[in-house]
């Protein structure tokens, strides 16, 4: 089984819809962490979570919600979304917090 | 406030050249570490390399090596024998002193485009 995955790869929602995208670790890692990837801005990120708690929260708007029940399982839950949350969402995850990332492949999320 | 700056947004090589793709930081931090990592067009980040502030030796990992100059606050990545495969994008990424609160996150820089040529 691939080290990190994430379903949907890929995700076109309208702007009243509630999505969920999750990620899956297989490496026995402690931390999570989800990064939002848009064209020509520096990848951000958005949660981390350690031990299934969650450590940062930088400024992200309330349409995004995260959830870690367990240090293998992360999800993102979307509402409401806006045309600029159209990116890259990437999962990683990490053996000690903010150590070497092991990437997931990303959903290429559109909201229309 | 941290910075990482990569000055060169595309870069072209030749099969089997050497090639150096700069990045640049700015912290206030005594303790940190930097990354590199590569995003193939298929889009998942693969981790290369990793120096910490207080490592003597330049980090190598096999065709990669990171040229650490601390005073000048450089962290260039090193590729030797460039592959057709090496052709992605390449990002470099600082993590501050863990216990310096907000200056936990991990920064990224723009990336640089890398085109290895036959």
């Amino acid at each position: 089984e691939t080290g990190v995955t994430q379903t949907p790869r890929h995700l076109v929602m309208g702007m009243t819809n509630k999505k969920s995208l999750k990620c899956e670790q297989h490496l026995g890692h402690n931390a999570m962490y989800w990064y939002k990837q848009s064209a020509k801005k520096p990848l951000e990120l958005m949660f981390v979570y350690n031990f299934k708690e969650q450590t940062e929260n930088n400024s992200v708007p309330s349409r995004f919600s995260p959830e870690c029940p367990n240090s293998s399982h992360l999800f993102l839950h979307l509402h409401t979304l806006q045309p600029e949350d159209s990116a890259l969402y990437l999962c990683a995850s990490s053996q000690e917090l903010l150590g070497e990332q092991y990437f997931g492949p990303g959903t290429r999320l559109t909201v229309t | 406030a941290q910075k990482i700056t990569q000055t060169q947004p595309g870069m072209f090589v030749q099969e089997k050249e050497a090639v150096t793709l700069d990045c640049t930081y700015d912290t206030s931090d005594q303790s940190y570490g930097l990354f590199w990592y590569k995003q193939p067009s298929s889009g998942e980040m693969i981790f290369l390399i990793y120096q910490g502030s207080y490592d003597e030796q330049n980090a190598t990992e096999g065709r990669y090596s990171l040229n650490f100059q601390k005073a000048r606050k450089s962290a260039n990545l090193v590729i030797s024998a460039s592959q057709l495969g090496d052709s992605a994008m390449y990002f470099c990424a600082m993590r501050g002193n863990y216990n310096a609160g907000n200056n936990r996150k991990l920064i990224w820089g723009l990336g640089t485009s890398l085109a290895v040529n036959p």
